[in-house]
């Protein structure tokens, strides 16, 4: 069964420090979203995706946090410089179209010392 | 979007019937009750989701009260491994899931 690949599932650095995750959707999939989920909550979605294009970003911290997907296939998220209250689990989903369920990866675990 | 009120916990004994109840009372015409579910260090899973009547596929059933303000999950027989966060969510459309905190399930041999 095919899945979203995230890299790397585990992520420490220090604050101020840049930091990168990687995402591979599900082949075909044109939507893409990256989630950003705190200990004990819900995931918070940060960025979407359709295609190459930015559908919402609207929670995205863009001073610090910037988001591509050059060609409309694998993602990259980026925070810099990375702050204490970043650490989190950082999740990518994708689905087919914006209309269909969405397919999770396992997500990269942030701490940030 | 509408809110979804979840009780924060349940239990349930393996091989029992999982009933997670969720209250969506502002819900509009035009939304859909969403159920995923998170297993601890996984991302969420899909589980199912209906506008009107009610839906069951291989995974679990959702029964949405006439009304359409408040609907239940049902696992029909859990197994240890539906121990996990289960998250209902009233949405317009797939791709704008608002997460609350969940019901967190655990299944009790």
């Amino acid at each position: 069964e095919a899945e979203v690949a995230q890299s790397p599932r585990y992520k420490i650095t220090e604050k101020s420090q840049a930091v990168a995750f990687w995402c591979d959707p599900i082949s075909g999939h044109a939507t893409l979203y990256w989630y950003r989920q705190i200990l004990g909550q819900g995931p918070e979605l940060l960025v979407q995706f359709q295609d190459e294009s930015v559908v919402d970003d609207s929670q995205l911290p863009k001073d610090r946090f910037s988001a591509e997907r050059l060609k409309g296939v694998d993602s990259t998220l980026k925070i810099q410089p990375a702050e204490l209250g970043d650490s989190a689990m950082y999740l990518c989903a994708s689905s087919f179209e914006r209309t269909d369920e969405q397919y999770f990866g396992p997500g990269t675990r942030l701490t940030v010392t | 979007d509408a809110k979804t009120t979840q009780p924060p916990s349940m239990d349930c004994a393996e091989g029992r019937a999982a009933n997670l109840p969720c209250n969506h009372s502002t819900i509009s015409g035009n939304e859909y009750v969403y159920w995923y579910r998170q297993i601890h260090s996984q991302g969420p899973q899909y589980i199912i989701h209906g506008l009107k009547n009610n839906e069951t596929n291989e995974m679990a059933s959702l029964i949405i009260t006439e009304d359409r303000k408040s609907s239940t999950l049902i696992l029909p027989h859990a197994t240890l491994r539906d121990t996990a966060v289960y998250y209902c969510i009233v949405t317009m459309g797939a791709q704008k899931l608002v997460f609350g905190q969940g019901t967190r399930l655990t299944i009790n041999p």
